[in-house]
């Protein structure tokens, strides 16, 4: 079965400064790679997706992400985060046996 | 276009008691999901559906069970409440059988509360 760890539970980083929020994932076959963000009292809405050609993969707000198979990693990255970033983070998985599984989440916090 | 709705969006229970969660997606979508959201936890997917008249089994199963008799509603059940059930819960519906991993839509969530 598949399983998503998310490294950090919260992350500080400062206004305008570069995040990255970290995912390991583990599955015996292969796999398509999400992240979706949720903002205070909302649902959750999908910032990028991997499903196969190229590793890195480019989403909405200026996130991407990049595929790594050999380290089972789906890292989330930011060049230049804004205080409207502050939201919820998460990773999900799926071996395309029509389950998709999510970490546990990374609250991003951004300071002025 | 309203996507996914679930009602009720509060509820408050006493234990023992039952309840149904009722999601509708007008997108035609062929895949539904219940999620339970709790601190720390992330969510964990209780029980999904790939079409009508089918269930299956999530990663947190027991105490709820599920229904999927038209193709644009799937409702979670609650045959007796307890305090551990005490969750916000969120629908998703996601594409068709010709590209079933596109993009997860949720619904506002289902506050519920168990005494």
């Amino acid at each position: 079965a598949q399983s998503v760890t998310q490294l950090d539970s919260q992350v500080p980083v400062f206004e305008e400064a570069p995040v990255e929020l970290r995912c390991n994932y583990s599955s015996s076959v292969s796999v398509y790679l999400f992240w979706y963000v949720q903002y205070p009292n909302q649902g959750l809405q999908l910032l990028l997706k991997y499903l196969s050609g190229s590793t890195l993969v480019k989403g909405i707000n200026g996130f991407e992400a990049e595929f790594n198979k050999s380290q089972t990693s789906f890292h989330l990255r930011k060049p230049s985060v804004h205080i409207s970033d502050t939201a919820e983070y998460f990773c999900a998985v799926t071996n395309r046996d029509d389950k998709i599984i999510f970490g546990k989440g990374t609250r991003l916090h951004i300071l002025p | 276009n309203a996507g996914v709705t679930q009602t009720p969006k509060f509820r408050v229970l006493k234990t023992g008691q039952s309840m149904t969660l009722l999601c509708a997606q007008d997108m035609n979508h062929e895949y539904m999901y219940w999620y339970r959201q709790d601190p720390g936890m992330g969510l964990r997917l209780i029980h999904y559906s790939v079409g009508e008249g089918t269930t299956a089994k999530g990663e947190v199963p027991d105490g709820y069970n599920v229904s999927r008799l038209k193709k644009q509603n799937f409702l979670l059940g609650l045959e007796s409440a307890a305090p551990s059930q005490t969750s916000v819960y969120f629908c998703a519906s996601s594409g068709d059988r010709d590209r079933p991993f596109g993009e997860l839509f949720f619904g506002e969530g289902s506050r519920l509360t168990v005494l």
